[in-house]
């Protein structure tokens, strides 16, 4: 069972709609972050919150916006996307950033989306 | 920053068989590295991490080693199963800076 939970699983969406992708967990995880992933690649990094804060943001363009309303829940809200923004995205959350030790991030499923 | 090779991209063996694969990274700092198992449409699986200050580390069928002198690391998968076919990314990371992907390795094991 997944830890993290995202929803929608599938999106498709027209390039002038709005839209959100949701993340939640409840293993009181203070890092949480959203990846991008294209077919056979690797995870690509977009944002990473710490403590409810953006802390890195990979020069995403801005039609893409984060946002954490708390420690259990992070979403990514769409505006105006590209053919090209179809992909694979994913939410992943950590323990307490800072430690001396690194944790290990734990993914949830993804929410496929495919832009027409 | 951060780059990580990984080799191969793709690999075929037989159950039963071992499988290896091995990824280097560039910067002496890093010292965090996990492995993840992928199976098509599923998300990316923790199966194995290691520490800097470890050379080696296992977890029954699975293992992995560090070379820090030789800035790179590998994953060995024993007594391969049908089920282990996915695909595999290693990754690096140092302190607070992102987690690094490898390109990831396709790994097939055919009964």
């Amino acid at each position: 069972d997944t830890e993290v939970t995202q929803t929608p699983k599938h999106l498709v969406m027209g390039m002038t709609n709005k839209k959100s992708l949701k993340c939640e967990q409840h293993m009181g995880h203070r890092a949480m972050y959203w990846y991008k992933q294209k077919a056979k690649k690797p995870p690509e990094l977009m944002f990473v919150y710490s403590y409810e804060k953006l802390s890195i943001n990979e020069s995403v363009p801005s039609r893409f916006s984060p946002e954490c309303p708390n420690s259990s829940l992070l979403n990514l809200h769409l505006h105006a996307l590209q053919p090209e923004d179809s992909a694979l995205y994913l939410c992943a959350s950590s323990s307490t950033p800072g430690r001396k030790e690194d944790q290990p991030q734990h993914f949830g499923d993804g929410t496929r989306l495919s832009i027409l | 920053g951060e780059n990580v090779e990984q080799h191969p991209s793709t690999l075929s063996v037989q159950e039963g068989d071992s499988a290896v694969i091995k990824c280097t990274y560039s910067d002496s700092a890093s010292n965090y590295f996990p492995w993840y198992k992928q199976e098509l449409g599923k998300r990316p699986q923790l199966i194995i991490d290691i520490r800097s200050n470890v050379g080696e580390k296992k977890d029954q069928r699975i293992a992995v080693t560090l070379n820090k002198t030789a800035k790179h690391f590998s994953l060995h998968i024993t007594e391969t199963q049908p089920e282990d076919s996915a695909v595999y990314f290693c990754a690096a990371k140092r302190g607070f800076q992102k987690l690094v992907f490898g390109t990831g390795t396709r790994l097939l094991v055919s009964p």
